[in-house]
């Protein structure tokens, strides 16, 4: 079974500063997808950026980016510039490749705030 | 509206009682799942449908859950004799089935709250 740990409940970074999110992995399939998951507050989940693990070259997404390090199992989000509406909870989750559903196994996620 | 319904928006409900939700993914999607949130983790995968077929269950979906997509359609999330334990957030997801794994868009949810 996969699992998924993010290791910081909570977060704080400056508007306009960067700030990174770690999330770590634990599969034994070689291919698979990873995600990172927006989920404001009273509002539904929303996908920031996404990374199939066949591909070297990390995701970016506007001021959101990856830092893939698949021999580490490591899956961190960077947000530059950030604003606002960046606060809220984030996800990193997991999916299989290939047939199959595709349900996603979620970290217990990672509370952003965005302090003026 | 193109996005992931889901209603009701917040249950309250005693224990013991029955509840159903339902979802009404994006119109064009083959593939939609349940998962349930409680307080302060993420999302659990429950079920999942490909159209109307039930293709996987969780563990979690103990006997008292029954979930159902007829036609193809909109889901229904049934719990039977809930429990205090059952409080938490439901969320349904649908994607489309393109052979390869393509984004989930999700609904805002049903709060339920087992009193």
């Amino acid at each position: 079974a996969q699992t998924v740990t993010q290791s910081q409940p909570e977060m704080s970074v400056q508007e306009a500063e960067t700030v990174t999110l770690s999330c770590t992995y634990d599969t034994s399939e070689s291919n698979y997808y990873l995600f990172w998951y927006k989920q404001p507050p009273s509002r539904q989940m929303i996908l920031v950026i996404r990374q199939e693990a066949y591909k070297q070259q990390n995701a970016t997404e506007n001021r959101f980016s990856v830092n893939f390090q698949k021999a580490a199992k490591s899956f961190s989000l960077k947000i530059s510039d950030s604003q606002l509406g960046d606060t809220a909870m984030y996800f990193c989750a997991f999916s299989n490749s290939g047939a199959g559903s595709y349900q996603l196994t979620f970290g217990k996620g990672t509370k952003l705030s965005v302090i003026p | 509206d193109t996005g992931v319904s889901q209603d009701p928006r917040h249950k309250i409900t005693k224990r013991g009682q029955n509840v159903t939700f339902r979802c009404d993914p994006i119109s064009e999607h083959n593939r939609l799942y349940w998962y349930r949130q409680t307080l302060g983790q993420g999302p659990e995968f429950l079920t999942y449908f490909q159209n109307e077929a039930q293709l996987e269950k969780s563990r979690l979906l103990s006997d008292r859950f029954s979930a159902e997509r007829p036609k193809g359609s909109f889901s229904t999330l049934e719990i039977q004799r809930t429990e205090q334990g059952d409080s938490a957030m439901y969320l349904c997801a649908s994607s489309l089935d393109t052979g390869a794994n393509t984004e989930a868009f999700f609904g805002q949810g049903t709060r339920l709250t087992v009193v």
